[in-house]
């Protein structure tokens, strides 16, 4: 069974880095995408990007030059920094198995959500 | 890119059908056949209710289909239970910069 986790200080002040991991368990992060997903209080979901284990991402050109996603096969995990962060990134972050290929898009397993405050 | 256009809410008695809707554009619903479903239940992570526009994962009870006509996706839940209440997202690829979006979200109640 694939289980996700998602890890992370709940609370980051305005202009700083969020900084959140991903452990992975029950499958090998060395196979499929995987993904950073947030929900905004009102609900709306947002996909922020994602990341192959060969290191490549893609991102959502809205987000795009405040978001570094990375991973580490040693440990299973793959990791989200949001810089500059301000109250509107204040959200329930997701972390999920992203099937995603030429021919399909859609995500599998999530975790189970870590709420994120910005807020000094 | 705009999100995925749903309507807030739906309702419908047990053991009737109920269908939520999902428009996009060419660009994105109308373009591919990636539209999936997410049903989310209050203070849970989102599951996986549909994929491909029509597929089901293991495991997913069968009352829940998907269909797409032109820019528009559809669930159908069919056989209404008190546990289908919940909230609803559909989801598509677009081919622009490799990008996902999501719908807005439809309450499900089950009166």
């Amino acid at each position: 069974q694939v289980q996700l986790q998602e890890s992370g200080p709940g609370l980051v002040k305005p202009s700083e880095t969020l900084s959140l991991t991903c452990t992975v368990s029950g499958d090998s992060i060395s196979s499929y995408y995987w993904s950073w997903i947030r929900q905004f209080p009102g609900k709306g979901l947002e996909w922020i990007g994602n990341i192959y284990y060969t290191g490549t991402t893609n991102c959502n050109p809205s987000l795009k030059s405040r978001v570094t996603i990375s991973l580490d096969t040693s440990k299973n995990q793959f990791s989200l920094k949001l810089s500059s962060v301000t109250a509107a990134d204040t959200a329930v972050y997701y972390c999920a198995r992203h099937r995603y290929s030429g021919a399909s898009s859609y995500f599998d397993y999530w975790g189970q959500g870590t709420l994120v405050t910005v807020s000094s | 890119q705009s999100a995925l256009t749903q309507p807030p809410s739906a309702s419908g008695s047990p053991g009737q059908s109920v269908t939520i809707s999902c428009t996009g554009t060419s660009s994105d619903v109308g373009a591919y056949n990636y539209v999936s479903w997410y049903q989310q239940h209050p203070g849970k992570a989102p599951k996986l209710i549909i994929y491909e526009v029509t597929k089901r994962p293991s495991g997913v009870s069968d009352r829940f289909s998907g269909s797409k006509s032109g820019n528009t996706a559809s669930l159908t839940v069919s056989g209404l239970q008190a546990e289908d209440e919940a909230d609803y997202y559909c989801s598509s690829y677009t081919g622009s910069n490799n990008l996902v979006i999501f719908g807005g979200g439809t309450k499900l109640t089950v009166l």
